[in-house]
């Protein structure tokens, strides 16, 4: 068990719908990085968020969006979903910004139909 | 940031050492080289990290040459439990402009009986 934890477990929904992702991080962590992992694509990094400040980008989509709240918990909003974007996605944490050691939640299995 | 070229599988037999080589011909001066392990549908989980000559913990050792062109993750006696993927990381962990970790497609190693 990293701490991290992430909600829901599993997600189906339609194409067209919009879902929120939640993680929190370990406690004493202040940045929260989330990813995409689907069987094509690999492990795609997405954004980095520390202490509630986005601080990094990677590919994400402008139909996602995400926040880092004061209590330091992330969600990942996703909208106007495609098959495509079915996909296991994690978030992790760290205790500084700059990347050392990263600790994974067990991940959202997101399946669009 | 430096792309990382891994063997896409290995297999291995129980008790052996298996060594996992890395190439990252650009890497840069403040960039640290990381490796995580995957197991299926489970978020990533560190292994080991480190900037030169050799890094040693309970689980692995990372081997890095004067050039740091390349790295070696080694893997002592490994068992059928050490199936899984891992992943050579490289980047800047100054703590900077946020982290954009970059995950390549990894080394699928597959210990037997």
């Amino acid at each position: 068990d990293s701490g991290v934890t992430q909600t829901p477990k599993h997600l189906i929904t339609a194409t067209g719908q919009r879902v929120t992702l939640r993680c929190s991080p370990r406690s004493g962590d202040l940045s929260v990085y989330w990813y995409q992992q689907s069987l094509d694509q690999g492990l795609q990094f997405l954004i980095h968020y520390y202490n509630g400040e986005e601080r990094a980008k990677g590919n994400i989509l402008e139909r996602f969006s995400a926040q880092q709240f004061p209590d330091l918990h992330s969600e990942l909003n996703l909208s106007s979903l495609e098959l495509g974007d079915s996909a296991l996605y994690f978030c992790a944490s760290s205790v500084s910004g700059s990347g050392r050691e990263q600790f994974f939640g067990p991940g959202t299995r997101l399946t669009v139909l | 940031l430096a792309k990382t070229t891994q063997p896409i599988s290995m297999d291995s037999y129980e008790g052996q050492e298996v060594n996992i080589t890395c190439s990252h011909n650009n890497i840069a001066t403040n960039d640290y080289i990381t490796w995580y392990q995957q197991f299926p549908s489970q978020g990533p989980r560190f292994i080991i990290q480190g900037y030169k000559t050799k890094v040693t913990n309970e689980v692995a050792s990372l081997f890095i040459p004067a050039d740091r062109k390349s790295s070696t993750l080694s893997l002592p006696r490994v068992s059928l439990s050490d199936t899984a993927v891992y992943y050579c990381l490289v980047g800047d962990l100054s703590g900077t402009g946020g982290f954009k970790t970059i995950f390549g497609a990894g080394t699928r190693l597959f210990v037997k009986a």
